[in-house]
Formats: C-alpha cells, structure tokens, sequence
C-alpha cells in the first residue's frame, strides 16, 4: 500500500533552516513526490516536485529559500533562512493510478 | 494566467446533494487530468476523486465510491462534483487541483457544511 510519513511538527528559529522528511511505503522508493505549502486560513500552494535521484522541480514564484532532495526512500523539504510567512502545515504528496495521496503534514513553527 | 475557481458549496442537510463547480482559465482544460480534493476542518488533505482529460476514465476515494460523481465539460472549461447522500463527514473544504508535466496549481476552494 503506498503510504507517505511525515512527523506531525517541526520548528526552528527565524533565519535558520530547517529539514522535513516524507518517506514512501516499503516497495515505492522509487516513486517521485510533490511539496505543497498551506499557510494558516489559507489554500495549498504547490512548492515542487521531487525526483528520487534529487532532481526538482519549483513552482512559479518559490523562492530560492526551498529546495528538495532524495535518499532511498526519504524526501526532504529544507527551508533555509527561515521567515515568519514560513510558518505553515507541509505536505507530500504522491500518485498511484489515478489517484493522489497524500502524507498527514507537518506543522512548521518558527521561533 | 492559470486559474482555477470552485463554486457551488454551501449548507446542506445529511442526506442531500449539491453539485461543485470548478472554471478554469489560462491554459488548455481539455488537455489535462484534473482531481477534487477536500480539508474537513482542522484536519489534513484528502484525495477525494479525478478524472481524465477527455473524461475517459474516473477514478473515486473509497470514502465517496458511490456518492459522488466527477465529470467535466471541456466546452465549458469546467470541472464538476457531484455529491450525494451527503454525510456529517463529508464536511470540508474542496479544492480542485491538476498537477501535470506543464503546470500545477490549487483552486482557492469552496466549503461544504453538512449538518442539520
């Protein structure tokens, strides 16, 4: 069953970075995910895809600030230079045939 | 620019029906697979259905297999939901959404309250 994982929160302190992992059910580590941003009362907002060789993809209009990269079955988000707008819930996400899923988040805190 | 704007959500009683709808603009609809995704409140996203460029093929969450239909109208550049025998549970936020090798992009959404 394709599963993603993500720890529930993450937090750093502004100008610092910090790293998120998503990672793929036994049997999938070859699949490429998404990252998507949803900042507090607001709508998703796609960040990038992520390719298991690390390659990526962003958004029009993501900053620089966001990057992506792969090991085996992990994906990662790091944000570096933390900012207060940075502070929102994370979410990978992934396809199967037809269909989308999706990883519970991760809330980001900003201290 | 690429856009995608969701209508049609409102209260409605357990049991009942409303139709969603979904304009897009800013780039060939009728090329593109297009997915409704929904947010109940304070909780996650949920992948809830797509469908296929040219309507071909549709695929359903388990949680709404039965209830609710997608379907498009390319003509019109417009995606629909239709959702029946609505539940407590199917209370959220519904968001349309592609995700495709040229562009991806959220809708705002709109909300569904069921409740009597």
């Amino acid at each position: 069953q394709l599963v993603l994982t993500q720890s529930p929160s993450a937090s750093a302190s502004l100008g610092a970075s910090v790293k998120l992992t998503c990672t793929l059910s036994s049997g999938h580590s070859s699949y490429a995910i998404a990252w998507h941003q949803q900042q507090p009362e607001k709508g998703p907002r796609y960040l990038m895809k992520l390719n298991s060789d690390g390659s990526h993809s962003k958004g029009d209009g993501i900053p620089d600030r966001f990057s992506g990269s792969s090991s085996g079955a992990e994906r990662y988000l790091t944000i570096s230079s933390l900012q207060s707008e940075d502070e929102a819930d994370y979410y990978c996400q992934t396809w199967g045939t037809g269909i989308l899923v999706f990883g519970t988040g991760t809330k980001v805190t900003v201290l | 620019q690429v856009q995608l704007v969701e209508s049609g959500g409102g209260v409605v009683q357990p049991g009942g029906s409303l139709r969603l709808s979904c304009a897009a603009s800013g780039f060939t609809f009728s090329s593109y697979g297009m997915h409704w995704v929904r947010q109940a409140p304070g909780k996650g996203l949920e992948w809830v259905a797509f469908i296929r460029y040219d309507g071909s093929n549709k695929y359903y969450a388990d949680s709404v297999k039965g209830r609710f239909t997608i379907s498009r109208d390319n003509s019109k550049n417009t995606l629909y939901l239709q959702m029946n025998s609505l539940r407590a549970e199917d209370t959220a936020v519904y968001y349309c959404a592609s995700f495709n090798d040229a562009f991806d992009i959220w809708g705002q959404g709109t909300m569904v309250t069921v409740s009597s």
